[in-house]
């Protein structure tokens, strides 16, 4: 069981290139999330999607773009990449399993990380 | 408390020393307190879900109390080992019951030394 693979690892980008952040998670979550963990900062919400053909912005959105075609696949966009946009990315999926919180059987699966440097 | 806060945000102890680190959260319209662990090169990971006034969690050598009136959780670790050298995250998800989104503190970094 791979859980939530996540891809690359590593990327650098000059400014004003594009790139995807691939997410993929294999435990039939409907909720996906991208977040950024900036140096003394806590996660931050990039975008959410509440299952497939749903998304929505989360704290901290501009810049980015998600699309979720597929209950598996959950892929972040960066269009003109900034300095500012230089952080640590992770994508997560929940065992959330509808729209009320459910408490104990809800905790969050997160991917490994991407290293994302804007030079 | 508006967000969701943790203390210290740094923390080096001896191998064998027990610790514990703070989180505050703000108390009024509380679901529930998660608390991850995050090792180096890794991906965080699930340590505990509480969700109850009084609740003790304990997996191993490490576990957690939850005050939901007054707002914050504990996380102890007892006899720390190198290996415990990780960034414990607490999260609480935040709104209302059909919105709510994952509010993440911003950590403690723990370093045991040998």
């Amino acid at each position: 069981n791979a859980g939530v693979t996540q891809t690359p690892k590593f990327r650098i980008l000059k400014i004003g290139q594009s790139m995807t952040l691939q997410c993929a998670q294999d435990m039939n979550h409907n909720y996906m999330y991208w977040y950024r963990q900036d140096p003394g900062m806590g996660l931050k919400l990039i975008y959410y999607s509440v299952g497939a053909g749903i998304t929505d912005k989360g704290e901290v959105p501009n810049g980015y773009n998600v699309s979720r075609s597929t209950t598996e696949d959950f892929p972040l966009r960066l269009e003109l990449a900034a300095p500012s946009q230089t952080s640590v990315y992770f994508c997560a999926s929940s065992s959330r399993d509808g729209y009320r919180y459910r408490a104990t059987n809800e905790k969050l699966f997160f991917g490994s990380g991407t290293q994302l440097s804007v030079l | 408390i508006l967000n969701v806060e943790q203390s210290p945000q740094s923390l080096h102890v001896q191998e064998g020393d027990s610790t514990n680190f703070t989180c505050s959260f703000p108390s009024s319209n509380f679901y529930a307190l998660h608390w991850y662990r995050w090792e180096t090169a890794k991906s965080p990971e699930a340590l505990f879900v509480m969700t109850l006034n009084g609740d003790e969690k304990k997996k191993g050598r490490i576990s957690a109390t939850l005050n939901t009136k007054e707002g914050y959780s504990y996380l102890y670790i007892k006899g720390s080992q190198p290996e415990d050298s990780a960034t414990y995250l607490c999260a609480s998800p935040r709104g209302t019951s059909g919105t709510y989104k994952y509010i993440f503190g911003t950590g403690t970094r723990l370093k045991v030394l040998a």
